[in-house]
Formats: structure tokens, C-alpha cells, sequence
């Protein structure tokens, strides 16, 4: 079973506006990043909030963790052509045996038109 | 820097044959992983390694799914037979070592499977 699940699954916005989506969670994390994939590629890391962060900030991303909802949220700002891609979350459960466990949600594909 | 090598790019078998890709994680990196990335879906993590060592195979189909990394470099995965629903996406990582998984991720362009 997937542990993060991203909200919505798919947005579609223009260049210049801002792109919103959300990662729930259902266990305690350590931490959570968030990832992009262009289409046929592999994934690039984008970001990493550890549970006892709130809010982070990389170029045009901001990402926010709340861990009393269990939920994250990417905001990509002034979006551009090339900000098309998939993006998913990644968690890594609290357990007294967290190596690795990375569990990916399914996604949220974002198309931004010119 | 140069990234995680994959190879082949694309391999299209039939079913019940069998197929190897490779993997060349970054220089330095203890950490690797293989993941399943079925169409429309996020990746699935099949096996991890640290070093040579196998820290988490418990979504590996063992039956048909097998991987090994030698000398705690390189590493292979291997199914076989394979099935219609193998067809996805394995993509390989690597990170920094370290436990809870603090560290970041680096992937490679992965492999495309398709079994006809």
C-alpha cells in the first residue's frame, strides 16, 4: 500500500500562475521529500522537510509539513512550460527500522501551459 | 559528477523469458535501490541494498525476482520468468548511506520492460 497519496492527481494551469498539490500521510514520518518526473525520465529530487520543520523554501518551491494532519503541500510558484511533470512524495516512516522504506505516493501530474 | 547508469533503456521480451538490468550508482554511494514503476503509478520499492548487504526485499516476488549487487558497487536484477504485469518502468537509486533515509535520492533514467 502506498503511504503518501497526492492531491489532486492531475492540474492543469498556465505559465505565470502558481501550482498547489497535497501529500496525506497515514504513519509517523522522519521525513518527507518531494520528487518531479519528466515524462520516459527518472526522478530528481526537488526537496526534503524533516518532521520537525514546518515550512521550507528552494527557488520558486515551498513546501509545508504539518504532521498533526499527517500532510505536506508543494506550491510551485510562477509556473513555467518546463515545470510540466509528474510529482510525487516519498516518506519515510518513524519505525525503529527505517532503512530505506521509501514509499511513493501516485503522484500528481501538472501541465502548465504557455 | 556523473549520475546512476541504467542498462538497457528499453527491452521488450515475451513471457516466461527472462531479462537482467543493470545498474552503476554514483561513485561513493553505499545506498541503492530498485523500484517497479508501473504506468500511472508511483514507484514501488522491490529491494535495497547497503553496501553488498540487502537491508529490505519484503515487496520482492522472490519467486521470479532476484538481485544481487557484488562488491557493493554495481548491481543487477533479474526476472524470470517474467509476466505480462512486469511490464513497467525499474528505475534504479542510490544515496548516501544512512539510516532513516535522510539522505536524498539520485535516480537513474531507468528501464522500460514490456512483456508481450
Amino acid at each position: 500500500s502506498q503511504q503518501g497519496e497526492e492531491d489532486p492527481q492531475a492540474l492543469s494551469i498556465q505559465e505565470g500562475e502558481n501550482a498547489t498539490m497535497n501529500c496525506s500521510y497515514k504513519t509517523s514520518i522522519n521525513n518527507l521529500q518531494w520528487y518531479r518526473q519528466n515524462s520516459g525520465r527518472g526522478l530528481v529530487h526537488l526537496i526534503l522537510i524533516r518532521s520537525n520543520e514546518r515550512e521550507k523554501h528552494s527557488g520558486r518551491l515551498r513546501v509545508t509539513l504539518d504532521t498533526s494532519k499527517k500532510s505536506s503541500s508543494l506550491l510551485i510558484t510562477a509556473s513555467r512550460a518546463a515545470d510540466t511533470a509528474s510529482y510525487f512524495c516519498a516518506t519515510v516512516p518513524m519505525t525503529t527500522d527505517s532503512w530505506g522504506k521509501f514509499q511513493f505516493g501516485a503522484g500528481t501530474q501538472v501541465v502548465v501551459t504557455p | 559528477e556523473a549520475g546512476v547508469a541504467q542498462s538497457p533503456r528499453y527491452k521488450i521480451i515475451e513471457k516466461r523469458q527472462s531479462v537482467a538490468f543493470w545498474c552503476n550508482p554514483i561513485s561513493g554511494h553505499a545506498t541503492l535501490y530498485w523500484y517497479q514503476q508501473i504506468l500511472g503509478q508511483g514507484p514501488k520499492l522491490l529491494i535495497q541494498f547497503q553496501n553488498n548487504g540487502v537491508v529490505d526485499d519484503s515487496q520482492l516476488p522472490k519467486d521470479r525476482f532476484s538481485a544481487e549487487r557484488l562488491k557493493g558497487v554495481d548491481s543487477t536484477l533479474k526476472i524470470q520468468p517474467a509476466k505480462l504485469e512486469d511490464s513497467a518502468v525499474y528505475l534504479c537509486a542510490s544515496s548516501l548511506a544512512g539510516q532513516l533515509s535522510s539522505y536524498e535520492q539520485y535516480f537513474g533514467p531507468g528501464t522500460r520492460l514490456t512483456v508481450t
